[in-house]
């Protein structure tokens, strides 16, 4: 199936520990987001890749660092997670960065820090 | 700076019914607007996407208009069924590699 695919779908851990959320997109675009959803249900943009490129990081604390090892792929390391990390965090891709044509968006990882 | 105002926050409706969900932004410098449903504990879908030069967008019995000169989306449907119940969110793209949402309208559809 074409689609933006999230690893994993729910993760609870520990405040402290580091973890890590995957991201694969079979769609052949070239930009890729992570988003996050809070208790509220707002959701808000915290990074942007554009061809392996980091185009928008949106005041994110440094704990969280993205690594895109190529254009399908935009992984989320979290170092030392925070009560406050709760939340569900979208991965989502488009296609010819810059004007949102055919954005899809992944269904979540829901990150419990206990 | 951008902002996506999105009333009402939470709107019950008897099935069969019309409604109008409202969407304002500040900068009416948009790309697009771009209406997303999301149901409970899942990801979004895309619904409509109206580029800035439409003025509106359908499909079945969705109906998005765009108003850039008023910074306003409205997302018309029509016969309400409670399969429509979910979050409906709008996002206006600017062009900047990201989209800003507006914080939602949960709708529910009574049987």
């Amino acid at each position: 199936d074409t689609a933006v695919s999230q690893t994993p779908k729910y993760l609870v851990t520990q405040m402290g520990n580091d973890k890590s959320i995957k991201c694969e997109q079979n769609l052949g675009h070239d930009t890729m987001y992570w988003y996050k959803q809070d208790s509220k249900k707002f959701l808000k943009i915290m990074f942007s890749y554009n061809n392996k490129e980091l185009i928008i990081n949106e005041t994110v604390p440094n704990r969280f660092s993205p690594k895109s090892p190529d254009k399908a792929h935009l992984n989320l390391h979290i170092n030392s997670l925070e009560l406050g990390d709760s939340a569900v965090y979208f991965c989502a891709s488009s296609q010819e960065g810059g004007v949102g044509v055919g954005y899809t968006f992944g269904s979540g990882t829901r990150l419990t820090v206990v | 700076k951008q902002e996506v105002t999105q009333i009402p926050a939470a709107l019950s409706v008897p099935e069969g019914e019309n409604l109008v969900l409202n969407c304002s932004f500040t900068d009416s410098a948009i790309y697009n607007l771009q209406w997303f449903r999301q149901d409970p504990g899942k990801g979004l879908t895309s619904l409509l996407l109206i580029q800035s030069s439409q003025r509106e967008q359908t499909s079945g019995r969705l109906n998005a208009s765009l108003d850039k000169s008023s910074g306003r989306s409205t997302l018309y449907i029509a016969a309400s069924q409670p399969g429509d119940s979910a979050t409906y969110l709008c996002a206006a793209y600017s062009g900047t590699y990201k989209y800003i949402f507006g914080t939602g309208t949960r709708l529910k559809v009574l049987a």
